[in-house]
C-alpha cells in the first residue's frame, strides 16, 4: 500500500481482556517499529523488527505485551490481561534499510482505551 | 540514555515569527531526525541530518547538528498557523530510533 496502515483506529476494551493491534507496513519495508504514546507525552519505544533478525524487545513494558511479524510484513501487537495504564495511542512505523536519507513512515495509530 | 531531550517543552509565538526548538542527546548517533505530529496521531517525517552533516534545509525548515555538543536545533522561519503541532527529535543509533518528549508549538494568528 501507499502508507502504513493500522487497525483498528480506536479500541475500547474492558480491563482484563486481551487485545490485538495490527500494522500493515509499506510493502518491501524491512524495518518495523511499535511505539506507545500516552496523552501529551513522547513516544515510548516498544519493539523493533529488522528483516530476519531477532526482534529487539527491550522496550516491552511487561510480559503481557508481545508482538510478531509474519512473513516479514504484517505485524501484530498483543496485550494480554489489559490494565488501565495500557491506555495510549499505539503507533507503528516502517522503513526500508538502505533507501537513503529518508525518515520512517508512521501509521495513524490505534487509540486503546481500557475501561 | 539514547533519548533526545527537547527544549523548550512548549513554545508560543506570533504568526510570521521564527520558531527555534532544540534537542540534546547523550550517545553517539548515525543520524538525527525531526518529526511533526498533529492531533496526537501519526508522525510526519520532516528532515534527517546525518552525523557528518552540520546543516540541512528544507523549505522553511533549517536543522543544525553539533556532534561535539551533542545537540541539534530546528528552525521554522516565517511561521504559519498550520505549523501549530508537536515537534519531536529522534535519535538513530546503531539500531533503534528513539524519540524525545517533544516541543508543543503554538502559532498565534
Amino acid at each position: 500500500g501507499a502508507g502504513v496502515s493500522q487497525s483498528p483506529s480506536n479500541k475500547v476494551t474492558e480491563k482484563g481482556k486481551d487485545v490485538e493491534l495490527r500494522c500493515d507496513p509499506i510493502s518491501g519495508h524491512t524495518a518495523l517499529y511499535w511505539y506507545r504514546q500516552s496523552l501529551g507525552q513522547g513516544l515510548e519505544f516498544l519493539i523493533y523488527f529488522q528483516g530476519n533478525s531477532a526482534p529487539d524487545k527491550s522496550g516491552l513494558p511487561s510480559d503481557r505485551f508481545s508482538a510478531e511479524r509474519t512473513g516479514g510484513s504484517v505485524s501484530t501487537l498483543t496485550i494480554q490481561r489489559t490494565q488501565q495504564e495500557d491506555s495510549a495511542v499505539y503507533l507503528c512505523a516502517s522503513y526500508f534499510l538502505g533507501q537513503g536519507p529518508y525518515g520512517y513512515t508512521f501509521g495513524s495509530g490505534t487509540r486503546l482505551t481500557v475501561v | 540514555s539514547q533519548q533526545g531531550e527537547e527544549d523548550p517543552q512548549a513554545l508560543s509565538i506570533q504568526e510570521g515569527e521564527n520558531a527555534t526548538m532544540n534537542c540534546s542527546y547523550k550517545t553517539s548517533i548515525n543520524n538525527l531526525q525531526w518529526y511533526r505530529q498533529n492531533s496526537g496521531r501519526g508522525l510526519v517525517h520532516l528532515i534527517l541530518i546525518r552525523s557528518n552533516e552540520r546543516e540541512k534545509h528544507s523549505g522553511r525548515l533549517r536543522v543544525t547538528l553539533d556532534t561535539s555538543k551533542k545537540s541539534s536545533s530546528l528552525l521554522i522561519t516565517a511561521s504559519r498557523a498550520a505549523d501549530t503541532a508537536s515537534y519531536f527529535c529522534a535519535i538513530q543509533g546503531a539500531q533503534k530510533l528513539v524519540f524525545g518528549q517533544g516541543t508543543r508549538l503554538t502559532i498565534n494568528p
